[in-house]
């Protein structure tokens, strides 16, 4: 079965900090493909970032960028330059909840502050 | 290219009603999935469908809940006489035929449950 941790319930940095958010995750696969959402108040489901397990490179989109360790099946979501409007719940996924479906962590409550 | 549409945005029954939640997915997309929210949780996963079958009901209560993507129209999440306890979001996905977009799967704003 696959599971997905993220051991951070709540973080809280200032505007234009950067932060890094954690997930370690469980899987018996060995091509999959990792990804983080976002959920910001208004409660939509926004996708971040995605990273393919079979690249070694790290995946990067602006500001957010992953350090992914498959070693060590951690996969971890960096914000520079955090703004305001980063605030929101971010859960890190992994296929597995039902066929092509999600496995969701719990979430990390980021709140960047002024 | 409309993104997965979701109506009702919210739906407020009283107990033991019927609750319909539809979804429409993406153009070209031909996988939907359901998920709920409870609140202060993460989304758990409750079924998968492709048109006309129900590939994966793993997460769905066996009772009073159901799903269905019929051939024509939007997929239909129905939960027949809720209970309060069915007060959550759910978000319906959709994504491509396997493997032409490594999996990615894109979400609706979701619909929000409430049961009085």
């Amino acid at each position: 079965a696959q599971t997905v941790t993220q051991s951070q319930p709540e973080m809280s940095v200032q505007e234009a900090e950067t932060v890094t958010l954690s997930c370690t995750y469980d899987t018996s696969e060995n091509n999959y493909y990792l990804f983080w959402y976002k959920q910001p108040p208004s409660r939509q489901m926004i996708l971040v970032i995605r990273q393919e397990a079979y690249k070694q490179q790290n995946a990067t989109e602006n500001r957010f960028s992953v350090n992914f360790q498959k070693a060590a099946k951690s996969f971890s979501l960096k914000i520079s330059d955090s703004q305001l409007g980063d605030t929101a719940m971010y859960f890190c996924a992994l296929p597995g909840g039902g066929a092509d479906g999600l496995t969701f962590g719990k979430g990390t409550h980021l709140i960047i502050q002024p | 290219n409309a993104g997965v549409m979701q109506n009702p945005r919210h739906l407020v029954r009283r107990r033991g009603q019927e609750a319909r939640l539809r979804c429409s997915p993406m153009k070209g997309h031909s996988h939907v999935y359901w998920y709920r929210q409870l609140p202060e949780e993460g989304l758990k996963f409750m079924v998968y469908l492709q048109k006309e079958n129900i590939i994966d009901e793993s997460g769905m209560p066996k009772e009073r809940f159901s799903a269905e993507f019929p051939k024509e129209g939007p997929s239909i999440l129905r939960i027949q006489q809720v209970v309060r306890g069915d007060s959550a979001a759910y978000f319906c996905a959709s994504s491509p035929p396997t493997g032409s977009s490594g999996n990615t799967i894109y979400f609706g704003e979701g619909s929000w449950l409430t049961v009085v």
